[in-house]
């Protein structure tokens, strides 16, 4: 199985600050990474895909980046509504498999 | 507007069993894999099963494979996850989502149906 290592854990950063949260995969994934955000009490939204494909809708502050095994996902300028934790997702292979999460708050 | 309703879910004994439904609307369901991903309580998202759009190709996670059956009905535009043999450890939100065409992306959420499974 592929494992999917997320880092930080959380993060506190002020409003207007850049924020990257990585994903580290235990082997390649073609560039096949997902990136979700999620707020308390709701469903997940997914932000990124295919690395640095923006979803329809998702504010262009939201970036994703990398190759290989090694993927960022940056927030360019922290807003308070972007207060959430934030998942990776591999698509490369079954079984498909999340890190553990970013928690990210706002100062 | 694209919507997915999970039902079914409860509170149920260990060694029991659960039928949860995903009623899908505002898309041609027909045409879409669908995923099944579930939450514990405070934990982060796990994905257990993936269902093609005609069935013919199925996924399970290795925690729950040979205990739980995901299905669809194309003419009921509804998916169906059959957990039997439940654990305490399969106790929270089960999501149904709509992946991306031809990924496995998920791209839409239902609202969560939970799953309690307790003594």
């Amino acid at each position: 199985d592929i494992q999917m290592t997320q880092s930080p854990s959380s993060v506190s950063a002020s409003v207007g600050d850049r924020v990257t949260i990585t994903c580290r995969a235990s082997q390649d994934i073609n560039r096949w990474i997902a990136w979700y955000q999620q707020k308390p009490g709701k469903a997940p939204n997914l932000l990124v895909y295919a690395t640095s494909t923006l979803e329809s809708g998702v504010p262009s502050r939201f970036s994703g980046s990398g190759s290989g095994t090694a993927f960022t996902l940056t927030i360019g300028s922290l807003q308070p509504e972007d207060s959430a934790t934030y998942y990776c997702q591999q698509a490369n292979s079954f079984p498909l498999t999340f890190g553990g999460g970013t928690k990210v708050e706002i100062k | 507007e694209v919507q997915l309703v999970e039902s079914g879910g409860g509170l149920v004994k260990p060694g029991g069993s659960l039928r949860l439904s995903c009623a899908a609307s505002g898309f041609t369901f027909s045409n879409y894999s669908m995923n099944w991903v579930r939450q514990a309580p405070g934990k982060g998202l796990e994905w257990v099963s993936s269902i093609s759009s005609r069935s013919n190709y199925i996924y399970y996670a290795d925690s729950v494979e040979g205990r739980f059956t995901i299905s669809r009905d194309n003419a009921k535009n509804s998916m169906y996850l059959q957990m039997n043999s439940l654990r305490a450890e399969d106790t929270g939100i089960y999501y149904c989502a709509r992946l991306h065409r031809g990924t496995y992306w998920s791209a839409y959420w239902g609202q969560g149906t939970l799953v309690t499974i307790s003594s």
